[in-house]
């Protein structure tokens, strides 16, 4: 069975501070891709990154970055600098590429900036 | 991007009643949508997919007669929550991905309640 773990149910850090999100997925298929979206308090999905399987060099966007690690099937966020404006519930999530592209979402992360 | 629209982006209706809800992609054809609910603080948790011009498959638990799915053209697909009860308020969002496309386009969600 597929599953996407985020063990971090809300974290709170102070402005300008890093922050990382945790994500731990589970599937044993071998292509699968892995994905990030950000929920702001209005609720619609903004799309951060996809990654496949094969492809598990780091990314960089800027503030953002992504760590994808399959010997510990992780797939860790990090902000940089936090701002207020990053406060939103992040969600890590799961699609195989034998299943016709169904999402496996995680329980969420609630990040608040405090200023 | 592409453009996923939803309509109405929130309803209030009365139990018992019937309430429709539409994704239309914008800019792409949607040879495949999503739809997904998302009680609060929760995760979103797919409910069916639904290819153009078939039936729509459900989620083990989605009950079909009462969430009836149509996917008539290949940019319209609708949600209708049937003879609804105050348990089925919920956040309601639909995403699109177009033939041999990897993406998935999320639509700004619709917020149902049933009083």
């Amino acid at each position: 069975a597929q599953k996407v773990t985020q063990a971090q149910t809300e974290i709170s850090v102070v402005e300008k501070e890093d922050v990382t999100l945790d994500c731990v997925y589970e599937t044993r298929d071998t292509t699968y891709y892995l994905f990030w979206y950000k929920q702001p308090p209005s609720g619609e999905l903004v799309f951060l990154i996809r990654r496949n399987s094969f492809d598990e060099q780091n990314e960089i966007s800027g503030r953002y970055s992504w760590n994808f690690q399959k010997s510990t099937s992780s797939f860790n966020f990090t902000i940089t600098a936090s701002q207020v404006v990053d406060s939103a519930v992040y969600f890590c999530a799961l699609s195989l590429y034998s299943s016709a592209s169904k999402i496996i979402f995680g329980s969420g992360t609630r990040l608040s900036i405090r200023p | 991007g592409a453009v996923v629209s939803q309509h109405p982006s929130w309803v209030i209706c009365k139990s018992g009643t019937s309430v429709k809800i539409e994704c239309r992609s914008l800019d792409f054809q949607a040879t495949t949508m999503f739809w997904y609910r998302q009680f609060p603080k929760q995760s979103l948790m797919l409910m069916a997919t639904s290819n153009e011009g078939s039936k729509a498959t459900y989620e083990q638990g989605v009950e079909k007669d009462k969430f009836l799915i149509n996917h008539a053209s290949l940019t319209l697909s609708t949600l209708t929550v049937t003879s609804a009860h105050p348990e089925d308020s919920s956040f309601y969002i639909c995403s699109a991905r177009g033939d041999r496309a990897l993406e998935q386009y999320f639509g700004p969600g619709t917020r149902l309640t049933v009083t």
